[in-house]
């Protein structure tokens, strides 16, 4: 998916350890979200951002944090991982409000 | 909270047929996406409804919004192997700050 970049592909945690996702884009899209997905539940919003030095929370937000202190990065950080954390996380962008167009290939994320 | 639901869950068909699978809600929706989404990548947006009863086509693909605005269905002739993935629909919440999305409709078409 050229325009949406996000690190890392995979990574294991072990309950407790904190990290970090980003999410670059080149588009110069001023929306951006972070969903998890986990299986039959499709895809869920934990947080979203409609602009640089904006964040709000989505559909999930317990246990995340998210900043966007640039125009092109989202980061979205586990303070302490859970079990319960693991799944498949996707950034998104768009141009258009609460339509996100483009996405990024996942990370996949398993905490033990 | 506006639910979506979607069915079949799974659906396995050879090559060549058709198929028709939907997306249901009791609330009543401004617009409705459709994704698809093929292993280890994200989702792809295929089109957007926004008026009743309105019909989309995408190649192979129709789109339709019911005429209520509460379901949406796509429609394949023809499907081809290529058309193998997750298929979801998504729509804009009460507050309209965000999409929900369904469960999503997992397709495989077989040679």
């Amino acid at each position: 998916n050229a325009g949406v970049t996000q690190t890392p592909k995979f990574r294991v945690l072990k309950t407790g350890q904190s990290m970090t996702l980003l999410c670059a884009q080149d588009m110069n899209h001023e929306y951006m979200y972070w969903y998890r997905q986990d299986p039959g539940m499709g895809l869920r919003l934990i947080h979203y951002s409609v602009g640089e030095g904006t964040t709000a929370k989505g559909e999930v937000p317990d246990g995340y944090n998210v900043s966007r202190l640039k125009k092109q990065n989202f980061l979205l950080g586990l303070e302490s991982a859970a079990p319960s954390q693991t799944s498949v996380y996707f950034c998104a962008t768009g141009s258009i409000r609460r339509q996100p167009q483009h996405f990024g290939d996942g990370t996949r994320l398993s905490i033990l | 909270t506006q639910l979506l639901e979607q069915s079949p869950q799974f659906l396995s068909i050879q090559e060549g047929e058709n198929l028709t699978v939907y997306c249901n809600s009791s609330s009543v929706f401004s617009s409705l996406q459709w994704y698809r989404q093929e292993p280890g990548e994200g989702p792809v947006l295929l089109v957007t409804v926004v008026t009743g009863g309105e019909v989309k086509k995408l190649k192979r693909l129709t789109f339709q919004f019911g005429d209520a605005r509460k379901d949406s269905s796509l429609h394949i002739t023809a499907a081809q192997t290529g058309d193998t993935g997750l298929y979801l629909c998504a729509g804009p919440n009460n507050a309209g700050n965000m999409l929900t999305f369904g469960g999503g409709t997992r397709l495989m078409v077989k040679p």
